[in-house]
């Protein structure tokens, strides 16, 4: 079955850096990735996502690419603020199959002032 | 709030006993699924049904069981509890399966946290 790898487990920078979390993912049929962000105590929320027909997407200081090739697909958030603070967790699926996601085992990003 | 919503928010129970959670989807929503997530873990698959069927399994346990209702409801049962049940356990609802689009976002419910003494 599908198995999703994700680094660092723990990511601190600061306030302004640039965050990079990187994820590798097993199932080569695997075509949809999201990420979610779940902030302490709250629900996960899915805040990006990329198909596997699209090699990068952007959606404001927030980017993920993704290398079908190599398997594997990272999540890039720039000019951090305090608000970044939150687990990560990225995923991959095979639409088509069955909607199962599976999840990474996350990335606690603190973002230092 | 992502229209999901999960009964009860919190569960304090005894080892050995049973209990049942319960999800409502988004309206519109066809797919619930289930999530255990234990404490400093990431969220572990345990189940979905697709308009009252089972769709697909993860890693769910023997003693765990599910359904999906006509109305599209969700329960979750978990019998012979034990301490290592503990967890928070998420419901989440999409609106089909195996399409393109943004039908395949999963919305999730606020979570029932399950203590197990």
């Amino acid at each position: 079955g599908e198995n999703v790898e994700q680094h660092p487990s723990t990511l601190s920078v600061q306030e302004g850096d640039s965050a990079v979390i990187k994820c590798t993912y097993s199932d080569s049929a695997s075509n949809y990735f999201p990420w979610y962000k779940q902030e302490l105590g709250k629900r996960p929320q899915l805040i990006i996502d990329i198909r596997s027909n699209v090699g990068e997407k952007k959606d404001q200081r927030i980017a993920v690419t993704l290398n079908k090739t190599a398997k594997h697909f990272s999540l890039h958030i720039t000019e951090t603020q305090p608000e970044d603070s939150a687990v990560y967790f990225c995923a991959a699926s095979m639409t088509g199959r069955d909607d199962k996601i599976i999840f990474g085992k996350g990335t606690r990003l603190h973002i230092l002032p | 709030d992502s229209g999901v919503t999960q009964t009860p928010k919190h569960l304090i129970t005894a080892t050995g006993q049973r209990v049942t959670l319960r999800c409502s989807p988004r309206s519109g929503d066809l797919s619930v699924y289930w999530y255990q997530q234990s404490l400093d873990q990431g969220l572990q698959f345990l189940i979905q049904y697709y308009n009252g069927e089972e769709r697909a399994k993860g890693n769910i346990l023997e003693r765990f069981s599910a359904q999906q209702f006509p109305d599209l409801h969700s329960e979750l049962n978990l019998s012979s509890l034990e301490l290592g049940d503990s967890a928070l356990y998420f419901c989440a609802s999409s609106y089909s399966p195996g399409l393109a689009g943004p039908y395949n976002e999963q919305f999730f419910g606020p979570g029932t946290r399950l203590t197990v003494l």
